[in-house]
């Protein structure tokens, strides 16, 4: 079976940080450009990060470039994305999805950030 | 990088046909043939309805269709079941080589 499962969510301080991990299977993950999108509460769909097949391209949204970083491990079928300088705005469910035709067919259950002191 | 722009709520009765916009610019909908469409339900991880502008995935209803014109995607729901009550977004590639999602329309079957 094909799955995404995120995991390192939870309760931070503003200005601290987290990393999240986003564990593939059932699926060639190197293979795969991937993707990170979250969702504030009660709130759209946001474009946070997006990383090629071997790592070697990245991309931003605005609101968190200079403060996030995605990376991934093919070796360990992982995908992160360590955030920092964390803000209030940043609190929401993160989702990890994987990218084919440019679109996104495969996401995560979701784990959720709240930045809160 | 402003989100598309989808109307907030459409309604419609069973059997009906429903139709949703998604307003970008020519440095995103317009610029591009890389229009996604996703439902997603209370709760729940969205899912990919419509792919490259009018392209379904396998398992998804041909009830539902997308096009684009200009700078306007646009998804139609044929025969309104009650399983489509969802929130419903598109995603767009830009020109700044990122993504931008729209800002999400709920559908409600009457």
């Amino acid at each position: 079976e094909v799955q995404l499962v995120e995991s390192g969510g939870g309760l931070v301080q503003p200005g601290g940080s987290l990393r999240l991990s986003c564990a593939a299977s059932g699926f060639s993950f190197s293979t795969y450009a991937m993707h990170w999108v979250r969702q504030a509460p009660g709130k759209g769909l946001e474009y946070v990060s997006a990383i090629s097949t071997n790592g070697g391209s990245t991309s931003y949204a605005n609101s968190v470039k200079g403060r996030f970083t995605i990376s991934r491990d093919n070796s360990k079928n992982t995908l992160y994305l360590q955030m920092g300088s964390l803000r209030g705005e940043d609190m929401a469910v993160y989702y990890c999805a994987r990218s084919r035709n440019d679109a996104l067919d495969v996401w995560g259950q979701g784990t959720m950030v709240t930045v809160s002191s | 990088q402003s989100a598309l722009t989808q109307p907030a709520s459409v309604s419609g009765s069973p059997g009906q046909s429903i139709t949703i916009s998604c307003t970008g610019t020519s440095s995103d909908v317009g610029g591009y043939n890389y229009v996604s469409w996703y439902q997603q339900h209370p709760g729940k991880a969205p899912k990919l309805m419509i792919y490259d502008v009018s392209n379904r995935p396998s398992g998804v209803s041909n009830r539902l269709s997308g096009s684009k014109s200009g700078n306007t995607a646009s998804l139609t729901i044929s025969g309104l079941q009650a399983e489509d009550e969802a929130d419903y977004y598109c995603r767009s590639y830009t020109n700044s080589s990122t993504y931008v999602f729209g800002t999400g329309t709920k559908v409600t079957v009457l």
